[in-house]
């Protein structure tokens, strides 16, 4: 099946600095890429839909200035957390799509990045 | 209302059990239907997809979809430990975005 590579799969850094994720997908394109973030024993929350030379569009609570999206090519997604505080501190998944929008549409999950922000 | 809701856990069946785990949704207009396995500190992966209502089975696993309830469910026969996890209920909606329930935590006693 397709391959979602995210990179790096964990991170600590000190509180008031940037942090930024990489998800790529590594055999096929992607126009939309998805970024979800997940605390402990909850449910992946969608944050944004990365679209591939526009703006990324941001789930309603989402600051769009705290985390940029950057989907500058067709196999690469890039989010940081700029300024990041503990309570950023969580488990953040990229997905993407092959196709968008068709009706067997599978979702390939990269592997997560386990933040931890110090 | 929440767009995605998935029957209360943890749910615990003996192994060689059937596990039921079920999932409604509030988009009427969402065509695809997902069910994910995702253990502790992992990131979640694909069981089965479904997008005709009816059956779908893969090995121990069969997938139920009733567009008319806005029901889906997953069935997983000859449950083993093994397939103790969190299972996540995603549905591809009719603004083109995945969304999750939050999941049903199963436990497979030996």
């Amino acid at each position: 099946g397709a391959v979602v590579s995210q990179h790096p799969s964990w991170v600590i850094c000190k509180s008031g600095t940037s942090v930024k994720i990489e998800c790529r997908s590594l055999d096929f394109q992607a126009t939309t890429m998805f970024w979800y973030r997940q605390f402990p024993k909850q449910s992946l929350m969608l944050m944004a839909t990365s679209n591939e030379g526009s703006k990324a569009t941001y789930e309603q609570g989402v600051e769009k200035d705290k985390f940029l999206i950057n989907h500058a090519s067709l196999t690469l997604s890039t989010l940081t957390v700029t300024s990041a505080h503990p309570e950023d501190s969580s488990f953040y998944i990229c997905s993407a799509s092959p196709v968008a929008g068709t009706e067997n549409t599978e979702a390939f999950f990269g592997q997560g990045t386990r933040l931890t922000v110090v | 209302q929440k767009e995605v809701e998935q029957n209360s856990g943890p749910l615990s069946v003996p192994e060689g059990a059937i596990a039921s785990l079920n999932c409604t949704y509030s988009d009427r207009g969402s065509q695809s239907f997902f069910w994910y396995r995702q253990y502790s500190g992992k990131s979640p992966e694909l069981i089965m997809f479904i997008y005709s209502n009816g059956d779908k089975e893969d090995g121990r696993f069969t997938a139920q979809l009733n567009k008319a309830s806005q029901y889906v469910s997953l069935l997983i026969r000859d449950s083993q430990p093994s397939d103790s996890a969190t299972y996540l209920c995603a549905v591809l909606s009719s603004y083109d975005k995945v969304i999750f329930g939050p999941g049903t935590s199963l436990s497979v006693i030996p």
